[in-house]
C-alpha cells in the first residue's frame, strides 16, 4: 500500500532531551516535506526536501534539523527539544515539489514536551 | 510574500444546507490552489485542486482572480462531510516551489 508512516505516533518527553521522529514514503516521491499543526495557526513548515541530500528551511525551522540520506526517509530531529515545541507534527511527500502534485500525509505524530 | 487567510475557525450548519468555506489569497504570480481535509482521527489528504475543475463528493471550488478567492462550496451539506478543511497555496519564491496552508476552517454539520 501507497503510504507515508511516521514514528512515533505519541511520544511525551522533557525538556532537553533529544528525540527523532521518524519518516518514510515508499512512493518514490522526490519532495518531502515537515509541518507542525498548532490550533488557530494551521499548518506550518518546518522544513522541506526537494531530493537526497538537498534540504531547506521552512517557516518555522528554529529549534529542528532534519537530513535526507535516502530517498525514502525524512527524519526530524529535536537537538533540545522545548515545551514550545509540543504540538501534532505531519510529514509529507509529493512526486515533485509544488505546482499541481498532490502532498500525501502521514497519520502525524503528536509530541509532548514537559 | 504568499499567503492563505480562512476568516472562519468554525463553521455549523444544518444538514441539507448549502455549505460555503471562504478562502483568499495573497500571492503576485499565478497560484495553484488546493482545498485539503481531514476528518476526525485520519490524515490529511486532497479534497480538489483548481486546476481539475472537477467535484469532488459534492464540493466545488472557482478559482477567482479578481477577488483573490478559492471558496468551497457544497450545495446540500452532509453529515459525513463534517471534519477540518484548509485551503493552501503554491507558488514559486526565492527557494522554489512552497505550498503554504490556511489556519483551517471546522465544519459541523448538524443533524
Amino acid at each position: 500500500e501507497a503510504q507515508v508512516t511516521q514514528n512515533p505516533r505519541y511520544l511525551i518527553t522533557v525538556t532537553g532531551k533529544k528525540l527523532t521522529v521518524t519518516c518514510s514514503q515508499n512512493m518514490n516521491h522526490e519532495y518531502m516535506s515537515w509541518y507542525r499543526q498548532d490550533p488557530g495557526l494551521g499548518l506550518r513548515q518546518i522544513y522541506y526536501s526537494m531530493n537526497v541530500e538537498v534540504t531547506d528551511k521552512g517557516d518555522v525551522p528554529e529549534g529542528y534539523k532534519v537530513s535526507r540520506k535516502e530517498k525514502r526517509n525524512f527524519p526530524l530531529i529535536l537537538e533540545s527539544p522545548s515545551p514550545n515545541q509540543t504540538s501534532l507534527y505531519f510529514c509529507a511527500s509529493s512526486f515533485l515539489a509544488g505546482g499541481i502534485n498532490e502532498q500525501f500525509f502521514g497519520p502525524g505524530t503528536r509530541l509532548t514536551v514537559l | 510574500a504568499q499567503r492563505v487567510t480562512q476568516p472562519e475557525k468554525l463553521l455549523s450548519v444544518f444538514k441539507g444546507a448549502p455549505v460555503e468555506l471562504k478562502c483568499n489569497y495573497s500571492y503576485s504570480g499565478s497560484p495553484e490552489l488546493f482545498w485539503y481535509v481531514q476528518y476526525s482521527r485520519q490524515r490529511l489528504q486532497l479534497l480538489l485542486r483548481h486546476i481539475s475543475r472537477e467535484s469532488i463528493k459534492g464540493f466545488t471550488a472557482d478559482l477567482n482572480k479578481g477577488e483573490t478567492s478559492f471558496h468551497l462550496k457544497k450545495p446540500f451539506a452532509q453529515e459525513e462531510d463534517s471534519a477540518m478543511y484548509y485551503c493552501a497555496l503554491s507558488g514559486l519564491t526565492g527557494g522554489g516551489n512552497k505550498l503554504t496552508f490556511g489556519t483551517g476552517t471546522q465544519l459541523k454539520v448538524e443533524l
